[in-house]
């Protein structure tokens, strides 16, 4: 069974200041998916990541990932108290049609 | 930009009670899902749907949830009798070619059981 699990739980930073969030599978995935959920709200897609290798920026969240290492990390440059959000990372396995979802990340950035 | 729309946004029903969410996918797209989050917590995969049959569910999805697509555009899902551990937010997602150009999520249905 796959299992898809995020760190740091809570992420409290201060503005201007960079960060990594970690998403580790624990199967096989042919993809992976980084969404955005701001309280009370829906998932806000990211990222799609299809290959290994593969990187994705947009604004100040780029996105990689290594399917050696069965991980994904999402990186923050220069955050903006804008990004304060939960950020999931979700991945798919070939054989099933479902998505896993990490636990989330709640982000904080104080001004 | 395409959206999926969910209807209602928040329902309140009494235990043992059904309820029916209902879902517009977006219209090209094939492949229809429910997940559910739970206050404070991930998000879980219940059903996938493909081609008007169920194409993989979760141990969540158990008899007292089914799921519909009754006409060319209303994709819904009931529960039967619910409990006081259904109420969670249910988000309904489509996409078009299985996830590879990614997956469109509703704004959610609130569902609290009393």
């Amino acid at each position: 069974e796959l299992k898809v699990e995020q760190n740091p739980l809570f992420l409290s930073m201060q503005e201007g200041k960079n960060y990594t969030i970690y998403c580790n599978y624990s199967t096989t995935s042919d993809r992976l998916y980084w969404y955005r959920q701001d309280p009370g709200k829906s998932l806000e897609s990211l990222f799609v990541l299809l290959s290994n290798g593969a990187v994705k920026q947009e604004g100040r969240l780029m996105a990689s990932l290594d399917t050696k290492a069965r991980l994904s990390t999402l990186h923050i440059t220069a955050a903006v108290h804008d990004l304060s959000a939960t950020y999931f990372c979700a991945a798919h396995t070939g054989t099933a049609s479902k998505l896993t979802f990490g636990t989330g990340t709640r982000l904080q950035v104080t001004l | 930009e395409p959206e999926v729309t969910q209807t209602p946004s928040h329902q309140v029903t009494q235990m043992g009670q059904e309820v029916i969410l209902r879902c517009v996918p977006i219209s090209n797209h094939l492949y229809f899902y429910w997940y559910r989050q739970i206050l404070g917590q991930k998000v879980e995969f219940l059903v996938s749907f493909y081609n008007n049959e169920i194409s993989e569910k979760s141990e969540i999805f158990d008899d007292q949830f089914s799921v519909e697509r009754p006409d060319g555009s209303n994709f819904t899902l009931k529960i039967r009798s619910t409990k006081l551990e259904d109420s969670a937010m249910y988000f309904c997602a489509s996409s078009e070619a299985g996830g590879v150009h990614g997956y469109t999520f509703g704004s959610g249905t609130r569902l609290t059981v009393v």
